[in-house]
């Protein structure tokens, strides 16, 4: 079935390690997503790809980075993580104007 | 740039009543997209229904419709027949009808609790 797949759901870090949250969709969509949302429940968008070797920032400043090397694969890293980058992060993807598939979202702490 | 706005952070609503949610948008295009989207606690975000501004039908979809007032540039939601199950934060967005351009502007969201 098609879909897009976040893992991991929930993670919990120590301050300073590297992470990376990954997100994949079997749709075939070239668009892609990540949107940081605040315990306030706002959405924020951070990065986003319209297809393979794209990556643009979103209007939210983050520290973290993503790369687009495959269609279906759109991971984000963290380099070093931050108690403030404790955080619901949510990946979609689109085909043109339909609108977008959200994953279940990756629920990261860190202490 | 595009604002999205709900007033309502937060609404409640009887079994089988039917409730509306507010959205407002701001925008000097003219040919654009509306969507509203449900977040079920600790679930996975959901498309609820699509509306094209060319189209002055109001969309609907099952329980759900909207009142798409473009001259207002108004866009609420409609639930019929409230189950438990519509427990959830609700989000509208807007959507630039430009090739190339299709992020997402979303709102702050309105909780909506349905009580049995």
């Amino acid at each position: 079935e098609a879909d897009i797949y976040q893992t991991p759901r929930y993670l919990v870090i120590g301050t300073g390690k590297k992470i990376t949250l990954e997100c994949s969709q079997t749709m075939g969509h070239d668009k892609m997503y990540w949107y940081q949302q605040d315990p306030g429940m706002e959405l924020h968008l951070i990065h986003y790809s319209y297809g393979v070797n794209s990556t643009e920032k979103g209007d939210l400043s983050s520290e973290s980075t993503v790369s687009r090397i495959r269609t279906e694969h759109f991971p984000l890293t963290l380099e070093s993580a931050r108690p403030s980058h404790t955080s619901q992060y949510l990946c979609a993807s689109s085909r043109t104007d339909y609108g977008y598939t959200f994953g279940s979202g990756t629920r990261l702490t860190v202490v | 740039a595009q604002t999205v706005t709900q007033s309502q952070p937060e609404m409640s609503v009887q079994e089988a009543e039917t409730v509306t949610l507010s959205c407002t948008y701001d925008t000097s295009e003219s040919n654009y997209y509306l969507f509203w989207y449900k977040q079920p606690p600790s679930r996975q975000m959901i498309l609820v229904i699509r509306q094209e501004a060319y189209k002055q039908q109001n969309a609907t979809e099952n329980r759900f419709s909207v009142n798409f007032q473009k001259a207002a540039k108004s866009f609420s939601l409609k639930i019929s027949d409230s189950q438990l199950g519509d427990t959830a934060m609700y989000f509208c967005a807007f959507m630039r009808a430009l090739a190339g351009a299709n992020n997402l502007f979303f709102g702050t969201g309105t909780r909506l609790t349905v009580i049995p």
